[in-house]
């Protein structure tokens, strides 16, 4: 079973360009995570969707950012346009929906750096 | 609001040595903690995690983890590191139901020979 994937594993973009990130869940998984890790910081939630619906998105951090999961499969989080604090590592993660008990499963991250 | 402390940022350890990694959370309600590491190039890979019943937890690659609710403690022990075990460790804690993790800023562990 392939597990969480993202696309790409990394990105250097100017300030005011605009970058797609790519997450590609595990199959049959409804929960799909983003988490971003900026340099010297804790991992912190962004958005969670429930299938194709965002369930919660109170961590993302302003309107640049918008996140997307068509047919409740993959996810892109876009940025738009970039600049120099959005630079870090963004995660995926997901898992199954129901029971009190779950599991997220992470990708690699896509590290993104903003000149 | 809960947070996640993990007070050491790096720690060095010899090989073959003992290991424990601290961590102490804050949280409302019955926490559900997990410890996650994420080796150089690699994503984050779940170690152990604690839900209920025995406060003493194993995971993969030999750690273990002890959940102490007097001391809102989740700490990682590993009695022999192993060079293959120098990453970055995060603990995190998260609610029943979903998986909205709040993490730990990090410890790097560092293994000398």
């Amino acid at each position: 079973e392939a597990g969480v994937t993202q696309f790409p594993s990394h990105s250097v973009i100017e300030k005011g360009q605009t970058v797609t990130l790519r997450c590609d869940p595990i199959s049959g998984h409804d929960n799909l995570y983003w988490y971003r890790r900026v340099m010297g910081k804790e991992i912190k939630f962004l958005l969670h969707f429930v299938k194709e619906s965002k369930q919660d998105e109170s961590g993302m951090p302003n309107n640049r950012f918008l996140a997307e999961r068509t047919g409740g499969t993959y996810s892109t989080l876009k940025v738009q346009p970039a600049e120099l604090e959005d630079s870090g590592v963004y995660f995926c993660a997901s898992s199954h929906l129901g029971g009190l008990v779950t599991e997220a499963f992470f990708g690699q991250g896509t590290r993104l750096t903003v000149v | 609001a809960q947070s996640v402390t993990q007070p050491d940022i790096h720690i060095t350890v010899s090989e073959g040595a003992s290991l424990e990694l601290r961590c102490n959370y804050s949280y409302g309600a019955t926490p559900y903690l997990f410890w996650y590491v994420q080796s150089p190039g690699q994503g984050l890979q779940l170690l152990l995690k604690y839900f209920s019943g025995d406060t003493l937890v194993q995971g993969i690659k030999g750690f273990e983890a002890e959940f102490k609710r007097s001391q809102s403690s989740f700490n990682l022990r590993k009695p022999s590191v192993h060079w293959s075990d120098a990453a970055e460790y995060f603990c995190a804690v998260g609610p029943a139901g979903y998986s909205t993790l709040t993490f730990g800023k990090g410890t790097m562990l560092l293994v000398s020979p």
